[in-house]
């Protein structure tokens, strides 16, 4: 089982500033299937990004993906109001299809 | 526009059994593959099973394997949870989410907005 880690597991930050969020896999993604989703109170989750880099229909273009192998980031480039949430990175290649324990961006 | 519905969550004692459902409509619900996943209160994404498109791979959580059984039935876009020997652990919202194509290395494009499974004596 492929194990992530997300840290960190808060980042207090003011709308405007850059959010950077990692994504650590215990073992190396395969074909960097690699997924990144907002979730906030009382919603399901959306999905922002896929295959580590790929933006999601609807997606602003201020959220992007990076990284392969083990080491992924989720970059929010400039926070706006509605980003304040709790993200999420997943793997899909290989069952079981994991989820990282999650960072939450809070207004600081 | 993508619409799934989740149904049949609720209160069950220990050891007890439930079917959840999802009505799927707004898109080919036969050529994509379809998941559960799960959060409990306060907690985070956990995810339960994979059916592909054709019904012909399935994959489960080893927390929910021979407890837990996932189907399909594209003739009337519906996925289905099997749910029995239930434990208090498995309380949690349970969200049905649309893969993004037909086999199980897919990322969630459509989630459902989820039903409460409680459970509880």
């Amino acid at each position: 089982e492929i194990v992530l880690t997300q840290s960190p597991g808060t980042l207090s930050l003011s709308p405007g500033e850059r959010a950077t969020l990692s994504c650590r896999a215990s073992q190396s993604v395969t074909n960097s299937y690699l997924a990144w989703y907002q979730q906030k109170p009382g919603q399901a989750p959306r999905l922002l990004i896929y295959d580590a880099s790929s933006r999601a229909a609807g997606i602003p273009d201020r959220f992007s993906g990076s990284g392969s192998g083990t080491d992924f980031t989720l970059t929010i480039s400039r926070l706006e109001p509605e980003d304040f949430a709790v993200y999420y990175c997943q793997h899909y290649g290989i069952s079981p299809l994991t989820f990282g324990g999650g960072t939450k961006v809070e207004i600081k | 526009e993508v619409q799934l519905l989740e149904s049949g969550g609720g209160l069950v004692q220990p050891g007890g059994s439930l079917r959840l459902s999802c009505a799927a409509s707004g898109f080919t619900f036969s050529s994509y593959a379809m998941s559960w996943v799960r959060q409990a209160p306060g907690k985070g994404l956990d995810w339960v099973s994979v059916i592909s498109a054709s019904g012909g791979s399935i994959y489960y959580a080893d927390s929910v394997k021979g407890r837990f059984t996932i189907s399909r039935d594209n003739s009337k876009s519906t996925l289905y949870l099997q749910m029995n020997s239930l434990r208090a652990e498995d309380t949690a919202v349970y969200y049905c989410a649309k893969g993004r194509t037909s086999v199980k290395s897919s990322p969630f494009d459509y989630w459902g907005r989820g039903t409460l499974v409680t459970v509880s004596s």
